[in-house]
């Protein structure tokens, strides 16, 4: 099984609203990741986490939480956002074969298509 | 940090023609793949090559990491091969922080 699921696949919400993006793999990757794409811009990385805990934040606003609670799940909480952070958010797992250590293969997700309203 | 840069940026081909596509990077790197992404957003990786060569079907790939540059072919392309393909890589010594080029759009026509 290589597939990286995500849902939902479309969310619309207004700026007050509180949802949650959620992501699974069941490969035994212990790498996880969330990206932002834009319309025609290659995907930007804004969190890492590596054996459950938070390794990389790429100097995300605060209205972004993400949160992974066992090794299989990868969730992102949003809260506030604002209009230019509809985007496609793409989920992706690696196997990392010691923490801190080199990457392997990503495999992603179909993502969820976000409009903030 | 690390700059990557895929060309050409855009490509149309009748099916059945083949394409190279390009991606330099300016620094030594541990990790190279190439991704296609689909029109639905779908990324798939197509090739985890930091060094040498792999073939999979009507695609092959060759990194050159001492001259810091890869190569993805397409051979006797077929319109399923239309979308963005992005080269991604890690530079050595750093965190895994994974640079995207900044893509090629491929359409494929029938």
């Amino acid at each position: 099984d290589t597939e990286v699921t995500q849902t939902p696949k479309h969310l619309v919400m207004g700026m007050t609203n509180k949802k949650s993006l959620k992501c699974e793999q069941h490969m035994g990757h212990r790498a996880m990741y969330w990206y932002k794409q834009k319309a025609k811009k290659p995907p930007e990385l804004m969190f890492v986490y590596s054996y459950e805990k938070l390794s990389i934040n790429e100097s995300v606003p605060s209205r972004f939480s993400p949160e992974c609670p066992n090794s299989s799940l990868l969730n992102l909480h949003l809260h506030a956002l604002q209009p230019e952070d509809s985007a496609l958010y793409l989920c992706a797992s690696s196997q990392e074969k010691q923490r801190g250590g080199r990457q392997e293969t990503q495999y992603f997700g179909p993502g969820t298509r976000l409009l903030v309203l | 940090g690390i700059q990557v840069e895929q060309s050409p940026p855009d490509l149309i081909l009748q099916e059945g023609a083949n394409s190279t596509l390009r991606c330099n990077f300016s620094d030594s790197v541990n990790n190279l793949q190439w991704f296609h992404q689909n029109p639905w957003g779908q990324l798939i990786n197509l090739f985890y090559i930091p060094s040498g060569t792999k073939q999979n079907g009507r695609l092959s790939a060759t990194t050159v990491a001492t001259e810091r540059y890869s190569l993805l072919y397409i051979s006797s392309s077929q319109t399923t091969d239309s979308g963005v393909y992005f080269c991604a890589v890690e530079r050595s010594g750093g965190s895994y922080i994974p640079t995207f080029g900044r893509g090629t759009s491929l359409i494929v026509h029938p």
